[in-house]
């Protein structure tokens, strides 16, 4: 089976700071994983996605991740965070040769003017 | 173009009561899912279609829900004797289809279900 952990439901970032959103995930076969933002009131928005490609992967609005086999872990940074990212993000898998996707519980962003 | 579309945006029934939510996915997309987003979680998945079928619904978690989608087009999740437990955001997605897993899912902004 698979899961997905996102360690901290709540992370606080000054503007201008490192942001950094942690996700481990758990999968028997190599996994498709992917960080989608939902911003208040508006649907789940594709951030980035890892298909078995480079392992840096780098997505919109200036954010990236790297999969990390052997630490099972895809987490999600963005060199300096801006106001307009404060939203909640959720880490999530899914398998080759599957259609499910499992998502974490959630990170919100909090940034501190 | 038009993203997926999600009615009605809000619903309130009391228990016991039957609903429907319906779904419009892009254009030309064959694969549609249904999830579910309790407070404070992330979404479940629920059930996922690639045209007319139902290829996987695993995750409806009992016989009170149901979904179909007759054309391949809009899609409706129904649930049956509304529980209070089933209170939660209803999302669909969809992608284009024939890729599996790893295409790019586009979400609608989702129905809230209160039961009262």
């Amino acid at each position: 089976a698979q899961s997905v952990t996102q360690l901290g439901s709540h992370v606080s970032v000054s503007e201008g700071a490192l942001v950094l959103l942690r996700c481990n995930y758990s999968s028997s076969v190599p996994p498709y994983l992917f960080w989608y933002v939902q911003y208040p009131n508006q649907g789940l928005q594709l951030l980035l996605k890892y298909t078995s490609a480079a392992t840096l992967v780098k997505g919109i609005n200036g954010f990236e991740a790297e999969f990390k086999k052997s630490e099972t872990s895809f987490h999600l940074t963005k060199p300096s965070a801006h106001m307009s990212d404060a939203a909640e993000y959720f880490c999530a898998v899914s398998k080759t040769g599957g259609f499910k996707t499992i998502f974490g519980a959630g990170t919100r962003l909090f940034v501190k003017a | 173009g038009a993203g997926v579309s999600q009615t009605p945006s809000n619903k309130v029934t009391e228990k016991g009561k039957y609903v429907e939510l319906r779904c419009d996915p892009i254009s030309g997309h064959t694969a549609l899912y249904w999830y579910r987003q309790s407070l404070g979680q992330g979404p479940e998945f629920l059930i996922y279609f690639q045209g007319t079928g139902a290829a996987d619904d695993s995750g409806l978690p009992n016989d009170r829900f149901f979904a179909v989608r007759p054309e391949g087009s809009v899609s409706t999740l129904k649930i049956q004797r509304t529980e209070r437990g089933d209170s939660a955001v209803y999302l669909c997605a969809s992608s284009l289809g024939g890729g599996g897993a790893e295409e790019t899912q586009y979400f609608g902004p989702g129905t809230r279900l209160l039961v009262l």
